[in-house]
C-alpha cells in the first residue's frame, strides 16, 4: 500500500521558517517526480514546488520562488520543503504527492501550516 | 498560466441519479487533465487521467471525456461514497493548474 506521510506543520510567525517532510512506501520513491501542493483556507488546490527522481531539477511556483526549496533523499524515501520568510498567504495544507507524467498519482493526507502573529 | 473553470460550483443529485460535471479550460490543454475526487476529511485521490483514463480502483460508472478545452466527467448512477468534492487539473502547460472545485451533495 502507498503511503505518503507529511509532518512538520504548525504554527509560525511571518517571517518565521519552517521545515516540512514527507516519508514515502509502499511504492519505489527513486522513481517518482515528488510535488508539493497546498490549499489555502477556503481556496482551491494550487502546485507549489515539483523535484525530479534525482534531484536534478527543482521547478516552483513563482510566489515561493526564492523562499522555498524542496528536496529529497532517495536513500530515506524521503521528500523536504524548506519554508523561509513565510507569509500569511502561505497558511494552507500542504500535500506530498507521488508524481508521474504531471499526474498527481498519490496524495498524503496533508500538514497544516499556519503563519500568523 | 491556464485557468480552469469548474460548473457547477455544487451539484445537488438523489443517489442512483446520474451527475456530470464540467472542466473548461482558458486555452487547449490536449487531453493532458486529469481529475481527482475529495471525499470529507480524506487526501484527494486520482480519479481520471488522461482526460478519460479512468485510474485503478474506481469504478466504470465513473467516465471522461472531452479534449482541447471542454471536458466533463460523468457519474453514472451516484453512490453514497461518491458525494465529495472533485476537482479537475491541468498538466498541458507549465504550471500545473486546479480547477475550484464541484461540491458533489446529497439532494
Amino acid at each position: 500500500e502507498v503511503q505518503l506521510v507529511e509532518s512538520g506543520g504548525g504554527l509560525v510567525h511571518p517571517g518565521g521558517s519552517l521545515r516540512l517532510s514527507c516519508t514515502a512506501s509502499g511504492f519505489t520513491f527513486s522513481n517518482n517526480w515528488m510535488t508539493w501542493v497546498r490549499q489555502a483556507p477556503g481556496k482551491g488546490l494550487e502546485w507549489v514546488a515539483n523535484i525530479k527522481q534525482d534531484g536534478s531539477e527543482k521547478y516552483y511556483v513563482d510566489s515561493v520562488r526564492g523562499r522555498f526549496t524542496v528536496s529529497r533523499d532517495n536513500a530515506k524515501s524521503s521528500l523536504s520543503l524548506q519554508m523561509n520568510s513565510l507569509r500569511a498567504e502561505d497558511t494552507a495544507v500542504y500535500y506530498c504527492i507521488a508524481a508521474a507524467g504531471g499526474v498527481f498519482n498519490f496524495w498524503g493526507q496533508g500538514t497544516l501550516v499556519t503563519v500568523s502573529s | 498560466e491556464v485557468v480552469l473553470t469548474q460548473s457547477p460550483a455544487t451539484l445537488s443529485v438523489s443517489p442512483g441519479d446520474r451527475a456530470t460535471l464540467s472542466c473548461r479550460a482558458s486555452q487547449s490543454v490536449g487531453s493532458n487533465l486529469a481529475w481527482y475526487q475529495r471525499r470529507p476529511g480524506q487526501a484527494p485521490r486520482l480519479l481520471i487521467h488522461r482526460a478519460s483514463t479512468r485510474a485503478t480502483g474506481f469504478p466504470a460508472r465513473f467516465s471522461g471525456s472531452g479534449s482541447g478545452t471542454e471536458f466533463n466527467l460523468t457519474i453514472s448512477s451516484l453512490q453514497s461514497e461518491d458525494f465529495a468534492i472533485y476537482y479537475c487539473q491541468q498538466y498541458n502547460t507549465w504550471p500545473q493548474t486546479f480547477g475550484q472545485g464541484t461540491r458533489v451533495e446529497i439532494k
